[in-house]
């Protein structure tokens, strides 16, 4: 079945860039999502980019896809410390209506 | 104010007793969504709905029932709940799909004993 997979940590210092890692097995997915969790929240929509397009940039972030190698990545350029939380990535397939999250990665930001 | 809103937001209860954990949302979305979220794991799929009377299984079904008899509302039902349903469940609603955005609720804590 689809699977989506996410390193669990990552820390970096602040004013550094972050980049979150995410491969997925469904060539079928149309759309890709980053949402962040912060500490007993519920989770918000970062970014999303659609499956024929290789960059979104938003701002801080920076949402690159290889298709060919089904891997999305999120770059936070200079990061903060109120960046820190855990990071989702998720996939959409054509084929169905469900949605598949990774584990999520958690980020550390360093002061 | 636009917001999906969950109760209870804790829950302590015994194994076999059965509850409903509610959500709303205020929006007019068609979309709607439940996960349980449980350490290591992220995210799973409990059922969705886009719209009303049609629901389906997502990842995880087993041990849940949903409705979706109105539009803003979408309970999930634990018929019999086991302590392998201890989780975070959330409720998320989008007005489209496929979503391009989900709007999440706070999240119900359900512990089962």
């Amino acid at each position: 079945g689809e699977d989506v997979e996410q390193s669990l940590f990552l820390s970096v210092r602040e004013g550094d860039s972050s980049v979150i890692n995410c491969t997925y097995t469904d060539s079928s997915s149309t759309y890709l999502y980053w949402y962040k969790q912060e500490p007993g929240a519920g989770l918000q929509l970062l970014t999303y980019i659609f499956s024929n397009m290789d960059m979104k940039q938003d701002q801080r972030l920076t949402v690159l896809l290889n298709k060919k190698d089904k891997h999305l990545s999120l770059r936070i350029a200079d990061t903060q410390t109120g960046d820190s939380a855990i990071y989702f990535c998720a996939e959409i397939n054509t084929g169905g209506f469900k949605t598949i999250f990774g584990a999520g990665t958690r980020l550390f930001v360093k002061a | 104010e636009a917001q999906v809103t969950q109760n209870p937001r804790y829950l302590i209860t015994v194994t076999g007793k059965k509850l409903t954990v509610t959500c709303s949302q205020n929006m007019n979305h068609e979309y709607m969504s439940w996960y349980r979220q449980d350490p290591g794991l992220g995210l799973r799929q409990i059922y969705y709905s886009m719209n009303v009377e049609v629901t389906d299984k997502g990842d995880v079904p087993e041990g849940y029932k949903v409705s979706r008899k109105e539009k803003r509302n979408f309970p999930l039902i634990l018929e019999s709940p086991s302590p392998n349903q201890t989780s975070l469940y959330f409720c998320a609603s989008s007005p489209d799909y496929p979503p391009d955005t989900q709007y999440f609720g706070p999240g119900t804590r359900l512990t089962v004993l």
